[in-house]
């Protein structure tokens, strides 16, 4: 149980295109996403944090109109960056934490998405 | 200084070493503690959970907390090749609604 899963698992796209990134909880209900990026030999910084319905809470540093999250359902969360540039290029992980009380307290993380801004 | 200390490594050891990981932290709002493992290009996979202190118990891997010294271990009995990867505490506190605080990660090599 508690899988998450993400799409793509990797893109590249031309500097100044956007790029969506799915986030999914394939066999729990999340009421709360996070969004982290990571960067090679580094550990996680948390970008957001999101949940069902509501506005996403980004944190300090990050441009919430450049990275626009969407929590629409309670087993989907999207991350779009806009008119993005090399220097986005990162490994973006999600990941969700529970309805349920035996997960409320932790989170599992997807397998990433690797993106590169040409 | 920062929130939670962890040692990157690398650390290597042989085949069927027993493997000792460690955090400290300085938050003693800290109540609920996570190791991960973490391979390379894969999002992090969720070893041990434990609320507050204590031993917790998995198969090869047993976790401890001690709070009152605001350090935690991950132990590793026979480690196998397999096992190398970089290995994430993390930590959280209700009351900064449960955001996870990661440690660097700790990169562990095991040699066959």
């Amino acid at each position: 149980g508690a899988v998450v899963s993400q799409h793509p698992s990797w893109v590249i796209c031309k500097s100044g295109t956007s790029v969506k990134i799915e986030c999914r909880s394939l066999d729990f209900q999340a009421t709360t996403m996070f969004w982290y990026r990571q960067f090679p030999k580094q550990s996680l910084m948390l970008m957001a944090t999101s949940n069902e319905g509501s506005k996403a809470t980004y944190e300090q540093g990050v441009e919430k109109d450049k990275f626009l999250i969407n929590h629409a359902s309670l087993t989907l969360s999207t991350l779009t960056v806009t008119s993005a540039h090399p220097e986005d290029s990162s490994f973006y992980i999600c990941s969700a934490r529970g309805v349920l009380s035996v997960l409320s307290d932790t989170q599992y993380f997807g397998p990433g998405t690797r993106l590169t801004v040409l | 200084q920062k929130e939670v200390e962890q040692d990157p490594g690398p650390l290597s050891v042989p085949e069927g070493a027993i493997v000792s990981l460690n955090c400290t932290y300085s938050n003693s709002a800290f109540q609920y503690f996570m190791w991960y493992r973490q391979y390379s290009r894969k999002g992090p996979e969720l070893l041990m959970y434990t609320y507050s202190s204590g031993n917790k118990e998995d198969g090869r891997f047993t976790a401890q907390v001690d709070k009152s010294s605001k350090y935690i271990s991950l132990f590793i009995r026979d480690s196998q090749p397999s096992d190398s990867a970089t290995y994430l505490c993390a930590m959280s506190a209700m009351e900064y609604g449960n955001k996870l605080v990661f440690g660097a990660g700790t990169i562990l090599r095991v040699k066959s």
